[in-house]
């Protein structure tokens, strides 16, 4: 069964700064994707950014990136530049290639200080 | 526009009651989705269907039945809702064989009184 570990369940940054979210998984799958989901507080799911496994080079969206780390199965968020609309749960999921069963971790409360 | 629609987005209801919410998406998806997060906003899959087939079942108590009259709908029918039905309820769709991205509706908050 996979796993997915947020260890952070809360975090603060001023705004402008940079944050890195933290997010760990077990798995003993070798095709998989991972993503990063934003739910601010209208409740909404959004998808920040996606890595495939396959792939070495980390994701980047704007001013999102990820660092990919599959040995140690690591998948972290950076939010550079960060931005007040970025207050939200940020959660980590995993899904193996293939399946339709996407495991979430139990999320990161983040908060920007104007 | 809206890729995913869920209704209704709030439902108040008693203890017993039958309800029923709705999901639609019109992004051609094959695969559909219901998750529940709960109140320490903790989301798990409940149900999967893919061209109408159902294909994840979750442990979900039996008075949960999910519904695929089409590709497009997917809906939620509970029967003798109980207090601890209270959650907010999450439908999602995909293309499961492409990029595995998920896309998930508004989600429909129920509270069980």
């Amino acid at each position: 069964a996979q796993t997915v570990t947020q260890s952070q369940p809360e975090m603060s940054v001023q705004e402008a700064e940079t944050v890195t979210l933290s997010c760990t998984y077990d798995t003993s799958e070798n095709n998989y994707y991972l993503f990063w989901y934003k739910q601010p507080p209208s409740r909404q799911m959004i998808l920040v950014i996606r890595q495939e496994a396959y792939k070495q080079q980390n994701a980047t969206e704007n001013r999102f990136s990820v660092n990919f780390q599959k040995a140690a199965k690591s998948f972290s968020l950076k939010i550079s530049d960060s931005q007040l609309g970025d207050t939200a749960m940020y959660f980590c999921a995993f899904i193996p290639r293939g399946h339709e069963k996407l495991t979430f971790g139990t999320g990161t409360r983040l908060t920007i200080i104007p | 526009d809206t890729a995913v629609s869920q209704t209704p987005k709030y439902l108040v209801t008693q203890m017993g009651n039958d309800k029923s919410i709705k999901c639609e998406q019109n992004l051609g998806h094959d695969t559909m989705y219901w998750y529940k997060q709960d109140s320490k906003k903790f989301l798990k899959i409940m149900f999967s269907y893919n061209n109408k087939e159902l294909i994840i079942n979750e442990t979900v108590p039996n008075r949960f039945s999910p519904k695929s009259p089409d590709k497009a709908h997917l809906n939620l029918h509970i029967n003798s809702l109980e207090l601890g039905d209270s959650a907010v309820y999450f439908c999602a769709s995909s293309h499961a064989d492409r990029d595995h991205e998920q896309y998930f509706g508004p989600g429909t908050r129920l509270t069980v009184t």
